[in-house]
């Protein structure tokens, strides 16, 4: 099957600084990427759809300026986020569409970002 | 996108079907029925999927209700590596964003 790949897989950052986080599709190109997160025990929670090519589309209440979304490439969109704050701490999960008439999507194995 | 409605745990004895129910009863006629699922500090992984018709993989056979408003998972025989949380989520073909629901935690019990 499809498989997607998230690197890193763990990071510790200082508040302030910024993180960037890489999703990529290995086996096969993806137009259409998502970017969740999810808070322990709470179920995922989409922040925003990468298109290869444009702009992110940004789920209410997501700041655009702070979680960066560039999808520069058809096997890699980076989240980066910026100034980092403690209640950024969380896991982050991509996902990438693959095409067909019928939907797959399927998910990167998450990074888990702590913000000291 | 349609909601779906899940028991929010359930446990299942070791070798045994376990069978995961998820009502969706406002699906539409386009809507596809998926099941993922999250094994604990991972990303979810893919299961299942159908429109109206049955249908079984290696992993998995899912069951869906002639009026499609509802449908159950069966993992056949369950094994410890099998407890995670499930998802059901109904979306409509092409590039749709999922919005994941609360799911159910399935523990499997030696």
């Amino acid at each position: 099957g499809a498989v997607v790949s998230q690197h890193p897989s763990r990071v510790i950052c200082k508040s302030g600084t910024s993180v960037k986080i890489e999703c990529r599709s290995l086996d096969f190109q993806a137009t259409t990427m998502f970017w969740y997160r999810q808070f322990p025990k709470k179920s995922l929670m989409l922040m925003a759809t990468s298109n290869e090519g444009s702009k992110a589309t940004y789920e209410q209440g997501v700041e655009k300026d702070k979680f960066l979304i560039n999808h520069a490439s058809l096997t890699l969109s980076t989240l980066t986020v910026t100034s980092a704050h403690p209640e950024d701490s969380s896991f982050y999960i991509c996902s990438a569409a693959v095409g067909g008439s019928s939907y797959e999507q399927y998910f990167g194995p998450g990074t888990r970002l702590t913000v000291t | 996108d349609a909601k779906t409605t899940q028991p929010p745990s359930m446990d299942c004895a070791e070798g045994r079907a376990a069978n995961l129910p998820c009502n969706h009863s406002t699906i539409s006629g386009n809507e596809y029925v998926y099941w993922y699922r999250q094994i604990h500090s991972q990303g979810p992984q893919y299961i299942i999927h159908g429109l109206k018709n049955n249908e079984t993989n290696e992993m998995a056979s899912l069951i869906i209700t002639e009026d499609r408003k509802s449908s159950t998972l069966i993992l056949p025989h369950a094994t410890l590596r099998d407890t995670a949380v499930y998802y059901c989520i109904v979306i409509s073909g092409g590039y749709q964003k999922v919005t994941f629901g609360t799911g159910t935690k399935l523990q499997v019990i030696p």
